[in-house]
């Protein structure tokens, strides 16, 4: 089984421009997680869906971030526009159900703004 | 509040030499802890978690609620044990991970 599956591994963009990335997580995996991660510094939860619901989100800057998983199954983040500070690892991960079964991460998408 | 917070940024042993890589949290309630891995090129892993206790490894860690630890130890390092290693506690429904701690092990 390929895992936990991102793409793209990494972007280059400039600033004040969109960008997108996407996340299918493992087969059957009801729970999913987007995190950021900024250099040499802990992965920090973004948004967590439990199927199609995003039941926590109080971490996403709603300003310029926005996600959906809108069959329950794979699941975009957008930036629009991306900002400088943006520039960071954006981590996909999911598990069977609640933060209390092993999390299954993808390899991230290494995001770069100039 | 609730963090978790790993003191050493890297910490550096020789091969055979004992290892002990700190990790110390704040919770209010009754905590689920973690330790995850990262070796080099390759995604982060869970490597061990309270609950199970059980040695991953050569890995083992214990839950210290008098002193809010959760220790990971080994006592012969190897070389393929360098990675990064995060600490990360289970509250509110997410993980909360610490800053993480780059393990070298020197032959």
């Amino acid at each position: 089984e390929a895992g936990v599956v991102q793409s793209p591994r990494y972007k280059i963009i400039e600033k004040k421009q969109p960008v997108a990335f996407w996340c299918n997580p493992i087969s059957g995996h009801n729970t999913l997680y987007w995190y950021l991660q900024n250099l040499g510094q802990g992965p920090e939860l973004l948004i967590r869906y439990e199927n199609e619901e995003a039941v926590d989100d109080s971490q996403l800057p709603k300003d310029r971030f926005s996600a959906e998983r809108l069959k329950g199954v794979d699941s975009t983040l957008k930036i629009q526009p991306a900002e400088l500070g943006d520039s960071a690892v954006y981590l996909c991960a999911s598990s069977l159900g609640g933060s209390s079964n092993e999390q299954f991460f993808g390899p991230g998408t290494r995001l770069t703004v100039l | 509040a609730q963090r978790v917070t790993q003191p050493e940024k890297l910490l550096s042993v020789f091969k055979g030499a004992p290892v002990e890589l700190k990790c110390n949290y704040s919770y209010s309630g009754s905590p689920e802890l973690f330790w995850y891995v990262q070796y080099s090129r390759q995604r982060l892993q869970l490597l061990l978690r309270h609950i199970s206790r059980e040695s991953i490894k050569g890995f083992t860690a214990d839950l210290n609620k008098g002193e809010t630890s959760f220790h990971l130890k080994k006592p012969f390092a190897q070389e393929e044990d360098s990675a990064m290693y995060y600490c990360a506690l289970s509250g509110g429904g997410k993980l909360i991970f610490g800053q993480g701690t780059e393990l070298s092990v020197k032959p």
